[in-house]
């Protein structure tokens, strides 16, 4: 089943621009994490943000998390053609699970 | 430091038959789990293997099967295919401690049944 829903499914930016993609989850978390993937392949890992932090930087990677709306934001940037891929946002539960609950994920495309 | 290993990248295989794809996962790291990506499903969660011990698994049916063996490299077999089996099947690997650190995904395997 899926936990997360990104939001938007599909985002179109040129080059420069910031990108910016939710998460919403409905079960608590452990933590969040947040995945790229291009065209099909594997799963990149790009960012965890544990259920008591608010805000992580990576990069040009942003991530917010707010458990009492169960949502998450990730925040990309100026962005980079390269950017262009599929994210996903997962959910860990912690405890016996040892599980990841995916998203339906959101495709960004980058114009240059 | 080598990633995780999935082979084989492709596989067609007819209704019916059964199939056993492998993962090999990052030196060190003894959970491996199995995810199937189907476009209309998306990303859902097979089983978890730690120390050849499954430790979750999940809702698919029975002809889905897994191990792991005592190097912590993994296999996953699909039994009596079926044309909705068709997806890529993706692996990852991760040390204890996992919620600070992630999982890292293999580039998995797209199985064509026709």
């Amino acid at each position: 089943s899926q936990q997360g829903e990104e939001d938007p499914q599909a985002l179109s930016i040129q080059e420069g621009e910031n990108a910016t993609m939710n998460c919403s989850y409905k079960t608590s978390i452990n933590n969040l994490q947040w995945y790229r993937q291009n065209s099909g392949r594997g799963l990149v890992h790009l960012i965890l943000i544990r259920s008591n932090e608010r805000e992580k930087h990576s990069g040009r990677l942003r991530v917010t998390l707010d458990t009492s709306k169960k949502s998450s934001s990730l925040l990309i940037t100026a962005s980079r053609a390269a950017d262009t891929a599929s994210y996903f946002c997962a959910t860990d539960s912690g405890g016996s699970n040892y599980k990841l609950t995916f998203g339906k994920g959101t495709l960004l495309t980058v114009n240059p | 430091k080598a990633g995780v290993t999935q082979t084989p990248r492709y596989l067609i295989k007819t209704r019916g038959q059964q199939v056993t794809l492998s993962c090999s996962p990052i030196s060190g790291h003894r959970s491996v789990s199995w995810y199937q990506q189907t476009p209309g499903q998306g990303l859902q969660f097979l089983f978890e293997y730690f120390s050849e011990t499954q430790r979750n698994k999940g809702n698919f049916p029975g002809r889905f099967s897994g191990r792991q063996f005592s190097n912590s490299r993994s296999e996953m077999n699909v039994s009596t295919l079926e044309l909705g089996d068709s997806a890529l099947y993706l692996c990852a690997s991760s040390t204890p401690g996992q919620g600070l650190y992630g999982y890292t995904f293999g580039s998995g395997t797209r199985l064509t049944v026709v």
